[in-house]
């Protein structure tokens, strides 16, 4: 089955600086990578995701960058806020079945 | 998208009970999840359920201790069975439309054996 390795396991970034989460994926027939942000208590919600016959997305100050050959994916946030402090979890899949990274807890120093 | 209603949001049960918790859709969905997420670690599948068949556990997962049932394609409940302190844990079930779509949780249900 797939095997999704993620790091760091906790960032913490100065406001405005960016953060970056990256995560590997073992099995190269996944072609579908979204990205999920969790608040504690909190159910875990789509931030971005890409598809495999795409390179790299943006949405305001996230982007998610994809290489296939390398079967590795990371995720980017620029001018982190504090409402960006949360866990982010990255996953692929492949069909329908999505398998989820260990998570990054990423805090935002005011 | 999807809203995803689940109950109960938290319970507390004596070990050796049952415990049905269930999730429903607003709309009609393909596939319905079910995940386990333990304290501060990642989400694990336990399986999927399918509408009008048994559902498909992953490895590590069983049906005699988490029976699930799919009646139609707007509901499922998960049933953690004979439960221990181990069982302790945060179910969610997730939902998705298509392929490469997103998925959708529920709120989750956190439940605490003693």
């Amino acid at each position: 089955g797939e095997n999704v390795e993620q790091h760091p396991s906790t960032l913490s970034v100065q406001e405005g600086d960016s953060a970056v989460i990256k995560c590997t994926y073992s099995d190269s027939a996944s072609n579908y990578f979204p990205w999920y942000k969790q608040e504690l208590g909190k159910r875990p919600q789509l931030i971005i995701d890409i598809r495999s016959n795409v390179g790299e997305k943006k949405d305001q100050r996230i982007a998610v960058t994809l290489n296939k050959t390398a079967k590795h994916f990371s995720l980017h946030i620029t001018e982190t806020q504090p409402e960006d402090s949360a866990v982010y979890f990255c996953a692929a899949s492949y069909y329908y079945k999505l398998s989820f990274g260990a998570g990054t807890t990423v805090t935002v120093r005011a | 998208s999807a809203v995803i209603s689940q109950k109960p949001s938290r319970d507390i049960c004596q070990r050796g009970t049952s415990l049905t918790i269930q999730c429903q859709v607003d709309s009609q969905v393909t596939m319905m999840f079910w995940y386990r997420q333990q304290p501060g670690q990642s989400l694990t599948l336990i399986a999927t359920a399918n509408q009008g068949s048994e559902a498909t556990y992953e490895s590590g997962f069983v049906i005699d201790k988490f029976p699930i049932s799919r009646p139609n394609l707007t509901f499922s409940t998960l049933t953690v069975s004979n439960m221990s302190p181990e069982d302790s844990s945060i179910y969610l079930c997730s939902v998705r439309g298509e392929m490469n779509t997103e998925a959708f949780f529920g709120q989750g249900t956190r439940l605490t054996v003693v």
